[in-house]
């Protein structure tokens, strides 16, 4: 089974709003990332919070990680409709392993 | 700079075909990994390799076999293609190193087997 399981599956919001979207894992990791996708093309790297780290930011997002209740939230802040995308959490347990095992992803629609 | 480029971007295979899928990239990563991405499943782990000379099953690795042919370069076979082969194929790429490295992706292989 997946590592990562994100909720809600979609969602949307007016520009301007919030956006939260939440991350659940099942084993012990050595960093968190998110990811994003736009329609039809590949992933991009957004932000890495490592296992000992419990919050980040970069510009208008927030990244924060619960490693005793294994969840990490991403909060984009007054959102556009640039940012409509899918996105993607990924654990990473690090060590030999060195893979990376994605979640399903959240759909977020952005309306102008 | 190119970053990971996939070939092809778009293939239809009939059941029981053969083909392969090539990967490579410029940035002298150590690691390259291949997923397949179906709708509602997110990206699932096919196989990867962590270093040259070494490769890993991943969550879904059955019907597919992988060679890591240099440090650039990272192909996904498909001895005999099947319906549920059919699927988005993503390389991807990254350092090895401690505290963890960010994955760079191509653009995808889009695959059909009818």
């Amino acid at each position: 089974s997946q590592q990562g399981e994100e909720d809600p599956q979609a969602l949307s919001i007016q520009e301007g709003e919030n956006a939260t979207m939440n991350c659940s894992y099942k084993t012990s990791i050595n960093n968190l990332q998110w990811y994003r996708q736009n329609s039809g093309r590949g992933l991009v790297h957004l932000i890495l919070i490592r296992s000992n780290e419990r919050e980040k930011h970069s510009g208008r997002l927030r990244v924060t990680l619960d490693t005793s209740k294994k969840s990490s939230s991403l909060l984009i802040t007054a959102s556009r409709a640039a940012d409509t995308a899918s996105y993607f959490c990924a654990t990473d347990q690090g060590g030999a392993t060195n893979k990376l095992i994605f979640g399903t992803g959240t759909l977020l629609a952005v309306q102008p | 700079n190119a970053g990971v480029t996939q070939t092809p971007k778009f293939q239809v295979l009939k059941t029981g075909q053969s083909m392969t899928l090539q990967c490579a990239q410029d940035m002298n990563h150590n690691s390259m990994y291949w997923y397949r991405q179906d709708p509602g499943m997110g990206l699932r782990l096919i196989y990867y390799s962590a270093s040259e000379g070494t490769t890993d099953k991943g969550e879904v690795p059955n019907g597919y076999n992988v060679s890591r042919l240099n440090k650039r370069e990272f192909s996904l076979r498909l001895e005999s293609a099947a319906p549920s082969q059919t699927s988005v194929y993503f390389c991807a790429s990254r350092l090895k190193g401690t505290g963890g490295r960010e994955l760079f992706f191509g653009e995808g292989s889009r695959l059909t087997v009818l």
